[in-house]
């Protein structure tokens, strides 16, 4: 099994700064067939980025994914007070598909 | 643009079995992966498994030995059953889509808590 660690587990910002989230894979993740999720208190996960760099319909693009092999990162560039909320990335190159542990951005 | 919904009990006791269904209205069952998916309270999220068109399946090894996901097109659902579950299946369990050939998840139903307890 593919497993995803994500750093740092809490990251702390203030509106308008910069975000950089990692995701480490313990093996290769062919074709860079990474996904990236926010997730706000009491709703589902919404699809950001797939395919490690294209963003999802109505995704701004202040949201930008990169790497390969195994190591991804997810970019807000400027955050703005509604993408304060948890990241997941998943792997859906190798069986089975498996999900990170999370990043919680917070309002510093 | 794909919308699904969770529907099912609540409350199931330790060791019987979790039932829920996902109806999907606005895209062809036939245009997409369909998935479940688990979220314990507090926790991230485990893929449960997926089903396709053609009813084969692919499940999370880490489940396979009790889990069963069936589909019926004449009624745009498809469904996820659970046996013998413990404690440690409490989660809110959604149900998601894939476009076809891909397995990232594009839409996703609101979620549906179940909670194992007697």
């Amino acid at each position: 099994e593919t497993v995803l660690t994500q750093s740092p587990g809490t990251l702390a910002l203030s509106p308008g700064e910069r975000a950089t989230l990692s995701c480490r894979a313990s093996q290769s993740v062919s074709s860079s067939y990474i996904a990236w999720y926010q997730q706000k208190p009491g709703q589902a996960p919404r699809l950001l980025i797939y395919g490690a760099s294209s963003r999802a319909t109505g995704v701004p693009d202040r949201f930008s994914g990169s790497g390969s092999g195994t190591d991804f990162s997810l970019t807000i560039s400027r955050l703005e007070p509604e993408d304060f909320a948890v990241y997941y990335c998943q792997q859906y190159g190798n069986v089975p598909r498996t999900f990170g542990q999370g990043t919680k951005v917070e309002i510093k | 643009q794909v919308q699904l919904q969770e529907s099912g009990p609540g409350l199931v006791k330790p060791s019987e079995t979790l039932s829920l269904t996902c109806t999907v209205s606005g895209g062809s069952i036939s245009s997409y992966y369909w998935s479940w998916i688990r979220q314990p309270p507090g926790k991230g999220l485990e893929w449960i498994g997926f089903i396709y068109y053609s009813g084969s399946t692919d499940y999370n090894p880490s489940l396979k030995s009790r889990v069963t996901i069936s589909l019926d097109t004449s009624k745009n659902q498809f469904s996820l059953k659970v046996s013998s579950v413990t404690a440690a299946d409490t989660a809110v369990y959604y149900c998601a889509s894939s476009p076809w050939g891909w397995y990232y998840f594009d839409y996703w139903g609101q979620g549906s808590l179940v909670t194992v307890s007697s």
